[in-house]
C-alpha cells in the first residue's frame, strides 16, 4: 500500500462541465474525508465518510457537489455545472477510527475551470 | 466553532539556524488535539508533529518540537538545524478530542536559505 492516491492529478475543465475525482484511501483506514485547498490557503473540510456512509457534510458543499464512497473502499467527489470559483486543490485524506493520530493526505486533484 | 490563526504569512531561515511558527486558536473544548502539517511545493501534506491538550509536556519530534501552552492557547513549532528540505508551507490544524474534522489555519511559507 503506498498511500492515498488522487486521480486525476490536474484536471482542466470549461465553466458548465461536469468533472469527477476519484481517491483511493489506505486500505486499512475507514474514514476518508475530502478537503479543498484555495490558492495560499489552508485546506477547508469538505465531507467525510466512515466505510460507506457520509457523515458529515460543510456547508461548503453546495447541490452541486456529490461524493459517494460505494463499499467503503474508493471514494469519489463529482462536481456538475462548475464555475471558475470551483478552481482549486481538491485533497482527500484517510485515517483509522483513531483519526487524532492524524489523517494520510494524498497529492491532491488540481481543477481549473476555464 | 474553532478557529486556527497563524500570524506570519513567511518567513525565512538560514540553514542550520532554528525558527519557530506561530499559531493560536480559539475553542471552547477542553479535550482536543493539534497538528502542524508541512506542505512542500508541488507535494502532498505530511504530518510533523501532534500534541493532546491533556498532556502537559511538549510534543518533540527529532528536529521539531512544539510550545504548547494551553491557557494562551497557543501552538507554535520549533524547527531546530533548519535543513533546506524544511522549505514548505507549514499548517497548524485543530481537532475536537470527540471530533473528526480538521480546522487549519491560513499556513506559514516558510524558506530555508543556504
Amino acid at each position: 500500500d503506498t498511500g492515498v492516491s488522487q486521480d486525476p492529478r490536474h484536471k482542466i475543465t470549461k465553466r458548465g462541465q461536469n468533472v469527477t475525482f476519484r481517491c483511493d484511501p489506505i486500505s486499512e483506514h475507514n474514514r476518508l474525508y475530502w478537503y479543498r485547498q484555495t490558492l495560499g490557503q489552508g485546506p477547508e473540510f469538505l465531507t467525510y465518510f466512515q466505510n460507506e456512509a457520509q457523515l458529515e457534510k460543510s456547508r461548503l458543499l453546495s447541490d452541486r457537489f456529490s461524493a459517494e464512497r460505494p463499499k467503503g473502499s474508493f471514494s469519489t467527489l463529482e462536481i456538475q455545472r462548475t464555475e471558475q470559483g470551483d478552481s482549486a486543490m481538491y485533497l482527500c485524506a484517510s485515517s483509522q477510527t483513531q483519526m487524532y493520530y492524524g489523517y494520510t493526505f494524498g497529492s491532491g486533484t488540481r481543477l481549473t475551470v476555464v | 466553532a474553532q478557529t486556527v490563526t497563524q500570524s506570519q504569512p513567511e518567513m525565512s531561515v538560514q540553514e542550520a539556524e532554528t525558527v519557530t511558527l506561530s499559531c493560536t486558536y480559539d475553542t471552547s473544548e477542553n479535550n482536543y488535539y493539534l497538528f502542524w502539517y508541512k506542505q512542500p511545493p508541488s507535494r502532498q501534506m505530511i504530518l510533523v508533529i501532534r500534541q493532546e491538550a491533556y498532556k502537559q509536556q511538549n510534543a518533540t519530534e527529532n528536529r521539531f518540537s512544539v510550545n504548547f501552552q494551553k491557557a494562551a492557547k497557543s501552538f507554535s513549532l520549533k524547527i531546530s538545524d533548519s535543513q533546506l528540505g524544511d522549505t514548505a508551507m507549514y499548517f497548524c490544524a485543530f481537532m475536537k478530542g470527540a471530533g473528526n474534522m480538521l480546522t487549519f489555519g491560513g499556513g506559514t511559507r516558510l524558506m530555508v536559505k543556504p
